[in-house]
């Protein structure tokens, strides 16, 4: 597609349920990265993929996320038994290859409430 | 380890410049800069690779200290829509990019 595309855009759920975000990355991008972001915080990365495989999940918090990336292309960030914490922006971006001189090109986020 | 960006703000007149500061601890392969209006996803602006190279936005520069590991953006000649936060990025031997905590940037007419 012409950007990367992220639902839904808005998520409200109750604690202790299971959420998954979607992510559709740009086409021909190998890449895929899910980060964070809080209220007046810079993106906290999560994971990322080179293809269909976890090139670095550092960054997931705890064994309630996981993400997954079956074909290569789309994406799906998976929370378990939510907590009111994980309530924030979820930001996924694409490029071309997972390297320092890439662009990142980022959706618009999906912003999920827990209450 | 997440870069430290400053100032944390600025406000400024239209027509008036900027400088915002990025350093890190470790050694950096890139830095990567990006804008973020209220809402919208980060937007990218300039990278800035080991050895010199660039490749970004036509109207803002930025220079990379290897040694010094810190990265600074040069907004000249503001323009209202240069209003937004302003992130960095470092890319090193973690590779993955790290942001700051990034620069709220208002302009004023």
């Amino acid at each position: 597609g012409a950007g990367v595309s992220q639902t839904p855009s808005n998520k409200v759920t109750e604690k202790g349920k299971y959420v998954e975000l979607r992510c559709d990355p740009i086409s021909g991008h190998t890449a895929l990265y899910w980060y964070r972001q809080s209220l007046g915080q810079g993106p906290e990365f999560l994971i990322y993929f080179q293809g269909t495989g976890a090139a670095d999940d550092s960054g997931l918090p705890n064994d309630r996320f996981f993400a997954v990336r079956p074909e290569g292309s789309v994406s799906t960030l998976k929370i378990q038994r939510t907590e009111r914490g994980d309530s924030a922006v979820y930001l996924c971006a694409s490029s071309y290859q997972s390297s320092g001189a890439n662009v990142l090109t980022f959706g618009a986020g999906s912003r999920l409430t827990v209450l | 380890q997440q870069p430290v960006q400053s100032p944390q703000a600025v406000i400024l007149r239209e027509g008036e410049d900027a400088v915002i500061n990025c350093s890190s601890s470790k050694a950096l392969y890139s830095v990567h800069w990006y804008r973020q209006k209220h809402g919208e996803a980060p937007v990218f602006l300039m990278i800035l690779l080991k050895g010199g190279e660039q490749k970004g936005h036509e109207k803002i520069s930025a220079s990379f200290n290897e040694k010094k590991q810190q990265s600074s953006l040069y907004l000249t000649a503001s323009q209202l829509s240069y209003s937004g936060t302003y992130f960095c990025g470092t890319y090193g031997s973690a590779r993955q990019l790290t942001f700051g905590s990034g620069t709220q940037l208002t302009v004023l007419p």
